[in-house]
């Protein structure tokens, strides 16, 4: 059974950072595009960015939103993924999903974790 | 300002046909690029519920499907139950944009 279990939301201050994980399991991460996806509260879905699997070249794409403010990267050892989140704005308060990608769409999702950008 | 582009709300009673539209442009499903639909149960996870225009995962009931034509795609729902209710979610990749994109939702009202 397919499981991606976030952790690593809460508060923190605009300027601040924080860092998102994903614990994988259940198929075989290494070979898995991962994506992150945000919901802001009471709003729709906006694609925050994605991480090719190693084979693939292992490197990520952002939404023009977050691009140079967040960092995504995979510790395919852990089968974990992780979202840098820098230079927080309180228009980053959302949960953050993440997701597992396969030929751009996403089949799994996680719970999420709400982030807080307030001071 | 989605770059795909839902009605905000649909609503339908139990048994009855409903369908909700995703607008987009030639840079997203006017480009060819696939159309996905997510359902996302109050409080819940999104979860897929057509990929690749008009295909069902395993477990998603037959009462739904999907189609595309030039640059819009639709959601049907037939048999509408109250289990229905839901937000429902287009979403396509953007070639301006070099990135996927989502439609700003629908909200299913079953009366």
């Amino acid at each position: 059974e397919v499981q991606l279990v976030e952790s690593g939301g809460g508060l923190a201050k605009p300027g601040g950072s924080l860092r998102l994980s994903c614990a994988a399991s259940g198929f075989t991460f290494k070979s898995a595009y991962m994506t992150w996806v945000r919901q802001a509260p009471g709003k729709g879905l906006q694609w925050v960015g994605h991480i090719k699997s190693k084979g693939h070249g292992g490197t990520a794409d952002y939404a023009a939103a977050v691009k140079g403010r967040f960092t995504i990267s995979r510790d395919d050892s852990k089968n974990t993924l992780y979202l840098q989140l820098n230079s927080l704005k309180a228009e980053d308060t959302a949960v953050y999903y993440c997701t597992r990608e396969y030929f751009w769409y996403f089949d799994f999702w996680g719970r999420g974790t709400l982030v807080t950008v307030s001071s | 300002q989605s770059v795909l582009t839902q009605p905000p709300s649909v609503s339908g009673a139990p048994g009855q046909r409903v369908t909700i539209s995703c607008t987009g442009s030639s840079s997203n499903i006017g480009a060819g690029y696939d159309v996905h639909w997510y359902q996302q149960l109050p409080g819940t996870a999104p979860k897929l519920l057509i990929h690749t225009s008009s295909n069902r995962p395993s477990g998603v009931p037959d009462r739904f499907s999907g189609s595309k034509s030039g640059t819009s795609a639709s959601l049907a729902i037939t048999g509408l139950q109250a289990e229905d209710e839901a937000d429902y979610y287009c979403q396509s990749y953007d070639s301006s944009l070099s990135g996927s994109v989502f439609g700003g939702g629908t909200k299913l009202t079953v009366l």
